[in-house]
């Protein structure tokens, strides 16, 4: 049973668009989430993550939103650039949780030019 | 500061055999975890070390074991592969502090393994 769910697969924007990136998850013993990014040929890194009793973390041109009620966090990309062309996973935590990190199965983005 | 370290990048090996992957962590860094990414299931948690012990282990089956040194160098052995095993294999590292649920995690480029 997938816990933490990202179910497009894959997302196409034009440059300088914002980009929204989805992510569901069903254990609400999770407190802690995070967005890592994976290019091709190399690990994930990490990007930004916020912690349950926020509803909204800020980095540059990167913001996670968190709906708690909902069970559901997105990431925007404003504005998308090519670089960030990437895979993007969202990933969960719980405290005392035997998972270190439960992550979803990626979005493919995809900025053009 | 020199990022995770895993050797070797690439392996292929056949069913039956074992294998085991090397993991060096960012200097100062007491956590060591390891996932598995395949196409199908996406990342997925196979256990943590942090000061040579396992602290947190994921779902997968007693085939897949792990150690951690002194040095905080980490190994994972998968025995008698199956073609299901192929995957990136990846290891990420942390501090390892008392807060350390909530730490960022830097993770390597991975192994790939393929089982033939």
């Amino acid at each position: 049973d997938q816990q933490v769910k990202q179910n497009s697969p894959s997302l196409s924007v034009r440059e300088g668009r914002i980009s929204i990136l989805n992510c569901d998850y069903t254990n609400s013993m999770f407190d802690y989430f995070l967005w890592y990014k994976k290019y091709p040929a190399e690990g994930p890194t990490f990007l930004i993550s916020i912690s349950s009793i926020k509803d909204k973390n800020e980095d540059g041109r990167f913001t996670v939103f968190l709906n708690k009620s909902a069970k559901h966090l997105s990431l925007h990309i404003v504005p998308s650039q090519p670089g960030d062309s990437a895979v993007y996973f969202c990933a969960a935590q719980t405290q005392g949780g035997s998972e270190k990190l439960v992550f979803g199965k990626g979005t493919k983005l995809t900025v053009n030019p | 500061k020199a990022g995770v370290t895993q050797t070797p990048r690439y392996l292929i090996k056949t069913r039956g055999q074992q294998v085991t992957l090397s993991c060096s962590p960012i200097s100062g860094h007491r956590s060591v975890s390891w996932y598995q990414q395949t196409p199908g299931q996406g990342l997925q948690f196979l256990f943590e070390y942090f000061s040579e012990t396992q602290r947190n282990k994921g779902n997968f089956p007693g085939r897949f074991s792990g150690r951690q040194f002194s040095n905080s160098r980490s190994e994972m052995n998968v025995s008698t592969l199956e073609l299901g095993d192929s995957a990136l294999y990846l290891c990420a590292s942390s501090l390892g502090g008392l807060a350390a649920y909530q730490e960022t995690q830097y993770f390597g480029p991975g192994t790939r393994l393929l089982v033939l």
